[in-house]
């Protein structure tokens, strides 16, 4: 069973940039699939931030485009986030997700999320 | 953008009840070519992460409770719980990956 766990800084300051590792177990890293990061605002929706396909190449949300960057590590089985320029508004739960096969593009799998709060 | 709207926002349903919620795009998510819909249903308990209902708009998730069902196509889409139980009660997501921004309609919050 492929798991996702989320690791980095729980506190960034204003104008600095957040940077968040998904780890992936139980499986690889594969070129058919799309991993993703979505976030959710503290009682609020979620976001879709981007996705990265090693042979596909990435996507972004236009709203965020500008600040992010997804990659992957496949040395690792990992894949990361870097956001730039936070301001309090990018303080939210962060989780990392994957497709499966057949669906790639699907948030299948999950990570537990974890908290980026932007203060100074 | 696809933009994805959710209705009700909020619903309280008695137990043992009907829960139904509508999800509607901006733009058609049926891939022609495989005619298939790119509409995934969500379900979301506090503190935890979404959890995967059902793909390609009526595809249940393994281990999903047949009291679900999911419905629709092109612009239209429907979840049904057809018989609520406690456990249910949580906030339910349609989210279209027909095409990036892979966009979440605004959530729906199911309660008893």
């Amino acid at each position: 069973q492929v798991q996702l766990q989320e690791s980095g800084p729980g506190l960034v300051k204003p104008s600095g940039t957040l940077s968040l590792t998904c780890t992936v177990s139980g499986g690889s890293i594969s070129s058919d699939n799309w991993w993703s990061w979505v976030r959710q605002p503290p009682g609020k929706g979620l976001e879709w931030i981007g996705e990265i396909n090693q042979g596909r190449g990435t996507n972004y949300n236009p709203s965020l485009k500008s600040r992010v960057i997804i990659s992957v590590d496949r040395s690792k089985n990992q894949f990361s986030l870097t956001l730039t320029s936070v301001t309090a508004a990018d303080t939210a739960v962060y989780f990392c997700s994957g497709g499966t096969v057949g669906v790639w593009e699907l948030l299948h799998y999950w990570g537990q999320g974890t908290l980026v709060t932007v203060s100074s | 953008d696809i933009v994805m709207t959710q209705s009700p926002d909020s619903l309280a349903v008695s137990l043992g009840e009907r829960a139904t919620i509508n999800c509607e795009s901006s733009q058609s998510v049926l891939y022609s070519s495989n005619n298939k819909n790119y509409l995934a249903w969500y379900q979301q308990k506090p503190g935890q992460p979404p959890k995967v209902l059902f793909y390609w708009a009526s595809t249940r998730e393994s281990g999903v409770p047949d009291r679900f069902s999911g419905s629709g196509s092109g612009t239209d889409f429907t979840l049904t719980i057809s018989s609520l139980q406690a456990e249910d009660v949580a906030v339910y997501y349609c989210q279209q990956y027909y095409r990036p921004p892979r966009t979440f309609g605004q959530g729906t919050r199911v309660e008893i």
